[in-house]
């Protein structure tokens, strides 16, 4: 089983700022196939990010993904009000075997 | 347009059992991998059963033996059945379109609550 592990388990920033989210996998993800998902309370995951570093359609390009083998990282490049959220990664290989990171809750400091 | 519309959840003693229903419109569920992923309060997203599209089904070990995914391709609907629930599977069971070509679920529904009750 891979064991995403997401740090820090909370950030906070103020609008404007650079917001780092690191997702780190205990095997290697092979094909990139790892994702990016911003939940809000009480709403249903949305898609970020696919393919390691493919913005989802609607996605603004100030979040960008990047990162290979067992290193990710979700980038928001300016933090605006509706970007204080929980941020998930999530990783797909064969079996299948599916599992999701603990989250990153990005709040307004 | 995709929508996905998850029904069923509601309120269940422990040992019971439910089914949920994802109504899905904008694909067809014959030609798509469907998932169930849940979260419990308070707590992180858990992927939980998986649907291919050759019907193939694929569950986590946490509900192996007692959840059953399905579908109905006439009723473009999946279903998940839920046997011998506990606490732990107090959650909103979310239905989404995947995993897509990158692995990824990429059409979500809004989630049903299951509480179990002891």
């Amino acid at each position: 089983e891979i064991v995403l592990t997401q740090s820090p388990g909370t950030l906070s920033l103020s609008p404007g700022e650079r917001a780092t989210l690191s997702c780190r996998a205990s095997q290697s993800i092979r094909s990139n196939y790892l994702a990016w998902y911003q939940q809000k309370p009480g709403q249903a995951p949305r898609p970020l990010i696919y393919g390691a570093s493919r913005r989802a359609t609607g996605i603004p390009d100030r979040f960008s993904g990047s990162g290979s083998g067992t290193d990710f990282t979700l980038t928001i490049s300016r933090l605006e009000p509706e970007d204080f959220a929980v941020y998930y990664c999530q990783q797909y290989s064969s079996s299948p075997q599916i599992s999701f990171g603990g989250g990153t809750k990005v709040e307004i400091k | 347009e995709v929508q996905l519309v998850e029904s069923g959840g509601g309120l269940v003693q422990s040992g019971g059992s439910l089914r949920l229903s994802c109504a899905v419109s904008g694909f067809t569920v014959s030609a798509n991998y469907v998932s169930w992923v849940r979260q419990a309060p308070g707590k992180g997203l858990e992927w939980v059963s998986l649907i291919y599209s050759d019907a193939t089904t694929y569950d986590a070990d946490s509900v192996k033996g007692r959840f059953t995914v399905s579908r109905d391709n006439s009723k473009n609907t999946v279903y998940l059945q839920m046997n011998s629930l506990t606490g732990e599977d107090t959650a909103v069971y979310y239905c989404a379109r995947g995993p897509a070509l990158y692995g990824d679920f990429d059409y979500w529904g809004q989630g049903t609550l299951v509480t179990v009750s002891s």
